[in-house]
């Protein structure tokens, strides 16, 4: 079974410039999520998708990131314009399917890792 | 105050000794515990899971749950050198659209030959 795939795996961009990252979740889990990792940081989640709709986005910095999930599969996390703060590690997971659920297990892609200068 | 604590470490330990990861919570609604290992440059991947309290066992790796104290601990028998990543606790709620993954810093282990 294939996993999450992320590209592209690396990014160094200036700051106020724009970047976007892709997720392709595992086949079949409707769940998906992104994270952001700050260096020497546990995983935080920015946004949670179920299908193509939004279940928790309270984390995420509206003025300046952005995500969508089209036809409940892949997903881009924009970040328009990037500030110094934003350098880190970008992690994308999915899970089957929460509704109903307490809990459902996480797979992780391998992450982008973002240096802002 | 965090509302989940974990010692970032970085821990050191020769290869065959037992490992005591730990972390503590402060959110009495977490009913979901697990531990996430994370190699370098690499996403966390899930090493155990535990509902509620108690204990549950896996191989070399142990995970315990104490409510009361709201303290979670990870064991390690016999560590190996492919054990040496960073550990991550991760918690979460039951309900309210659930599954929303609360983590430690994580503690990075080296297991030395």
């Amino acid at each position: 079974e294939a996993g999450v795939a992320q590209s592209p795996r690396y990014k160094i961009i200036e700051k106020r410039q724009s970047v976007a990252f892709w997720c392709n979740p595992i086949s079949g889990h409707a769940t998906l999520y992104w994270y952001q990792q700050i260096l020497g940081q546990g995983p935080k989640l920015l946004i949670q998708f179920q299908n193509n709709g939004v279940v928790d986005d309270s984390q995420l910095p509206k003025d300046r990131f952005s995500a969508e999930r089209l036809k409940g599969v892949d997903s881009t996390l924009k970040i328009q314009p990037a500030k110094l703060e934003d350098s880190a590690v970008y992690l994308c997971a999915s899970s089957l399917d929460i509704r109903d659920k307490g809990t459902d297990t996480q797979y992780f892609g391998p992450g982008t890792r973002l240096t802002v200068l | 105050q965090k509302e989940v604590e974990q010692d970032p470490g970085p821990l050191s330990v020769p290869e065959g000794a037992i490992v005591s990861l730990n972390c503590t919570y402060s959110n009495s609604a977490f009913q979901y515990f697990m531990w996430y290992r994370q190699y370098s440059r690499k996403g966390p991947e899930l090493l155990m899971y535990t509902y509620s309290s108690g204990n549950k066992e896996d191989g070399r790796f142990t995970a315990q749950v104490d409510k009361s104290s709201k303290y979670i601990s990870l064991f390690i028998r016999d560590s190996q050198p492919s054990d040496s990543a960073t550990y991550l606790c991760a918690m979460s709620a039951v309900g309210g659209g659930g599954n929303k993954l609360t983590f430690g810093t994580g503690t990075q282990l080296k297991v030395e030959l």
